[in-house]
């Protein structure tokens, strides 16, 4: 597609309940990240992906959160039994190649997420 | 404390005016990117600054990098409310494919 594709822009769920959230990169960019915004606490790190493995995963804050990604696209980050702190726009952003110094990244509009 | 650390927190200018932002890595640089991001979007790629001394500009917008400080910064021309935004700078901090970002300059330009 044109642009980095994220859905659902926003989700709002009870505490306790797994949720998805999608990201379908640009095509032909080969490296995807997924980001975590949250009020005052700047964009964090979650895990990057380069094709469909993940070399990097040292973001992922507890087990409770997983992400995949198939056939090099679409990707799939996971909260189970989600807590009111997992609230925060994630971001998702590709590139065509993960080499340093190529990390011109786009992002896509986030999904918000919720938690009451 | 943060590894990167930007100036000012925000910043509200008059249409017209000129501003500066600055972001300050306590680590060594090896590549520096500016992005922007309004609310309800995602991050705009502004520029990349790889070397030390280099100097990029995006419309009115201009930024250096001084690799000896470890800083760089953003300058903007003749504010217009579609500057408006929140200014992010991104680090590669060493030898791996994250970028380390700073927390943001919020930046409103009144009319």
């Amino acid at each position: 597609g044109a642009g980095v594709s994220q859905s659902p822009s926003n989700k709002v769920t009870e505490k306790g309940k797994d949720v998805e959230l999608r990201c379908d990169p640009i095509s032909g960019h080969t490296a995807l990240y997924w980001y975590r915004q949250s009020l005052g606490q700047g964009l964090e790190f979650l895990i990057y992906f380069q094709g469909n493995s993940a070399p990097d995963k040292s973001g992922l804050p507890s087990d409770r959160f997983s992400a995949e990604r198939t056939g090099g696209s679409v990707s799939t980050l996971t909260i189970q039994r989600t807590q009111q702190e997992d609230s925060a726009v994630y971001l998702c952003a590709s590139s065509r190649q993960g080499a340093m110094g190529a990390n011109v990244l786009t992002f896509g509009a986030g999904s918000r997420l919720t938690v009451l | 404390s943060q590894e990167l650390e930007q100036s000012p927190q925000s910043l509200i200018v008059q249409e017209g005016k000129n501003l500066t932002i600055n972001c300050t890595s306590s680590k060594t640089l090896y590549g520096l990117y500016w992005y922007k991001q309004k609310y309800g979007e995602g991050l705009i790629f502004l520029m990349m600054l790889q070397k030390g001394g280099e100097e990029k500009s995006h419309e009115k917008i201009t930024a250096k990098l001084d690799e000896k400080k470890q800083q760089s910064s953003l300058h903007i021309t003749a504010s217009q409310p579609s500057h408006a935004g929140i200014y992010l700078c991104g680090v590669n901090a060493g030898n791996n494919r994250k970028l380390i970002w700073g927390l943001g300059t919020s930046l409103a330009v009144n009319p």
